[in-house]
């Protein structure tokens, strides 16, 4: 099925380095959603994007919208232990409809 | 206020057999979206109920199927179970609007031997 393209597949990195993420599609979506899994748990959401262009932070987090609306980027900085895990983009589609495209994934590791 | 609450959490099932997964949404949600996340293909859309109506379905055999019920809770079964059905099976719960978040339960983790 039609999937997204998350890049890096995975991260090793030391505690207080920043971290970058992305995801490409050739198709445009109207929402761009980034999210945080960890072992044994389901996904849980960081950040949502609605417009073009769109720039958005949560804490030590920013998600930006690509203009193209077919891509997207996560930042994390400064990086500390717990945010080891896998992060997921997912894009929508259809306005409203909750059919949720995801990427591959980046899984996280941190060196304390 | 309660978050998504997936029932059972794990499940070991027999080749051949049918599975009943519940989920129960968001108060207030009318969107319930089913996904299936495997190692090898990662998250998969199944389905999604609004409204107690199938809206929208993903690329998944008729061994797939879903229901919604009045109080938006919803199930969904897999019948003729296989190998390959081993997964984590993730429900999520949005409001149905334009512009929702989707949130997500934990998930059933299912064992097919």
């Amino acid at each position: 099925g039609q999937q997204l393209n998350q890049s890096p597949q995975s991260m090793f990195i030391q505690e207080g380095e920043d971290v970058s993420m992305n995801c490409t599609s050739s198709s445009i979506f109207n929402t761009w959603l980034w999210y945080k899994q960890e072992p044994g748990e389901g996904p849980v959401l960081l950040i949502a994007l609605y417009k073009a262009g769109e720039l958005t932070s949560n804490g030590r987090l920013t998600a930006q919208f690509g203009i193209t609306r077919k891509d997207s980027f996560l930042n994390i900085s400064a990086s500390i232990p717990s945010d080891v895990g896998i992060y997921f983009c997912a894009g929508q589609l259809i306005q409203g409809a909750q059919k949720l495209v995801f990427g591959q994934g980046t899984r996280l590791t941190i060196n304390p | 206020k309660a978050g998504v609450t997936q029932t059972p959490r794990y499940l070991i099932k027999t080749r051949g057999q049918q599975v009943t997964l519940s989920c129960s949404p968001i108060s207030g949600h009318r969107s319930v979206s089913w996904y299936q996340q495997t190692p090898g293909q990662g998250l998969q859309f199944l389905f999604e109920y609004f409204s107690e109506t199938q809206r929208n379905k993903g690329n998944f055999p008729g061994r797939f199927s879903g229901r919604q019920f009045s109080n938006s809770r919803s199930e969904m079964n897999v019948s003729t179970l296989e190998l390959g059905d081993s997964a984590l099976y993730l429900c999520a719960s949005s409001s149905g609007q334009l512009n929702t978040e989707a949130f997500f339960g934990q998930g059933t983790r299912l064992t097919v031997v």
